[in-house]
């Protein structure tokens, strides 16, 4: 059974830090892994798709990494903004399917 | 574009009424479609998965049930509400090698 964890659980940096955010899985046989955002009683924003066969993808700011062998990903927050306050989710697929199993999230909270 | 409707906002329900959450996808054919529930503290929690109209998979045991009459309407029911019920609930679709997309969620509390 797949099970997702991110550390931390809470972040709090000052405003224009650069911030890594971690996640780690325990099935290695993913074929792509995402990173949401989720706004205080919104509903999930696709931030970065990471196919299995790439080991990281960029937008903007944002810079997500993958290491299937490891288990691992992760999510960097260049010159982080207060905007960016956010709980950061990821996930991978269950399986072979298109069946999402999420971590808990990291809340991060950026200071002005 | 795809986008996802889901309604409604909020919700207030008594502990034994019935409840119907509904989702609807525009601007794509045949997506799979999702239910998921995030209660305070824990994460996201898939409940139900649809593959294609009437097909409708559970994922944990529970008192709510889901239901896809058309390919890009979902609709996540209950008869009779329980307090463990509430929680934040959200829809989801996906098509094969695309991101999930979810819905903006609907904030359920049993009282």
């Amino acid at each position: 059974k797949q099970e997702v964890t991110q550390i931390p659980a809470a972040l709090s940096v000052p405003e224009g830090e650069n911030l890594v955010l971690n996640c780690s899985f325990t099935d290695s046989a993913i074929y792509n892994l995402q990173w949401f955002r989720q706004d205080p009683g919104k509903g999930l924003t696709s931030l970065l798709l990471i196919q299995s066969s790439q080991r990281e993808q960029t937008s903007g700011r944002l810079n997500a990494s993958l290491d299937k062998s490891s288990g691992r990903s992760t999510l960097y927050i260049a010159a982080s903004q207060p905007g960016d306050s956010a709980t950061y989710l990821c996930a991978v697929p269950q399986g072979g399917s298109e069946k999402l199993v999420f971590g808990k999230g990291t809340k991060l909270t950026v200071n002005p | 574009s795809q986008t996802i409707h889901q309604w409604p906002a909020t919700l207030v329900q008594p502990v034994g009424s019935p409840l119907s959450l509904e989702c609807t996808v525009e601007g794509t054919s045949n997506p799979n479609l999702y239910w998921y529930r995030q209660a305070a503290g824990r994460g996201l929690q898939l409940l139900f998965y649809s593959v294609g109209i009437g097909q409708i998979s559970s994922e944990v045991p529970q008192n709510l049930s889901a239901s896809r009459p058309q390919d890009r309407q979902f609709i996540l029911s209950s008869k009779k509400l329980l307090l463990s019920d509430s929680g934040f609930y959200l829809c989801a679709w996906s098509v094969r090698g695309l991101t999930n997309t979810f819905g903006s969620g609907t904030r359920l509390t049993v009282v």
